[in-house]
């Protein structure tokens, strides 16, 4: 069974950092790319950050350019995604979600993780 | 890419037909020739699921009175007869170039 769970969520005053981590298990997780996508509270889902299966390519969503890092340790099986300088806009549940293999999307979810920034 | 999803809501005896549509301001084909349009399901409190794929390919498990259909720059989801359990918010993906983009949301509920 395929699961990914994330953690490292909470509270964070704006301005500070935090590392959300995924630990994926139930599939060859060296062989697949990993995406992050947020959705703030009661709005819609926004593609946030992805990187492929070796961790040498990485995309970020302007709006987190420069600001959040995303990365991957395979013998882990943990993708993470490092957000610093972090603003209130970034308050959301951020999920960790599996690249699909064979054609070009996403398909399993992970329950989420809630960011909050806020004084 | 900007997805543009209609109705923002839709109300919906049970048993009835529902249809959900997703239009983009810029074709979907991918330079593979594929479409990369999606469709998720988000009930509350859960997580989005995947529920069609590549237009009309339904995901692992999703009960066949979902369908997709469409092409280009037109995308239609429907429900054959809604169950209780459809309830929520459907969003359609593309997946065609990066950044993917989401549709804002369509809400079924129950008449």
């Amino acid at each position: 069974e395929v699961q990914l769970v994330e953690s490292g969520g909470g509270l964070v005053q704006p301005g500070g950092s935090l590392r959300l981590s995924c630990a994926a298990s139930g599939f060859t997780f060296s062989n697949y790319w990993i995406h992050w996508v947020r959705q703030a509270p009661g709005k819609g889902l926004v593609w946030v950050s992805d990187i492929n299966s070796d961790g040498r390519s990485r995309n970020y969503a302007d709006a987190v350019r420069g600001r959040f890092t995303i990365s991957r340790d395979n013998d882990k099986n943990t993708v993470y995604l490092q957000m610093n300088s972090l603003r209130a806009e970034d308050t959301a549940v951020y999920f960790c979600i599996r690249g699909s293999k064979g054609w070009n999307g996403i398909d399993y979810w992970g329950q989420g993780n809630l960011v909050t920034v806020s004084s | 890419i900007v997805l543009t999803q209609t109705p923002l809501s839709s109300p919906v005896t049970l048993g009835q037909p529902a249809s959900i549509s997703c239009r983009s301001s810029q074709s979907l084909v991918h330079s593979d020739g594929n479409t990369y349009l999606s469709w998720l399901q988000q009930r509350p409190g859960q997580p989005p699921r995947l529920l069609i794929y590549k237009i009309s390919n339904r995901f692992s498990g999703v009960p066949d009175r979902f369908s997709g259909s469409g092409a280009g720059t037109d995308f239609t989801l429907k429900i054959s007869r809604v169950e209780a359990e459809d309830v929520g918010v459907y969003y359609c993906l593309h997946s065609t170039q990066s950044p993917f983009t989401f549709g804002g949301g369509t809400k079924v509920e129950i008449k």
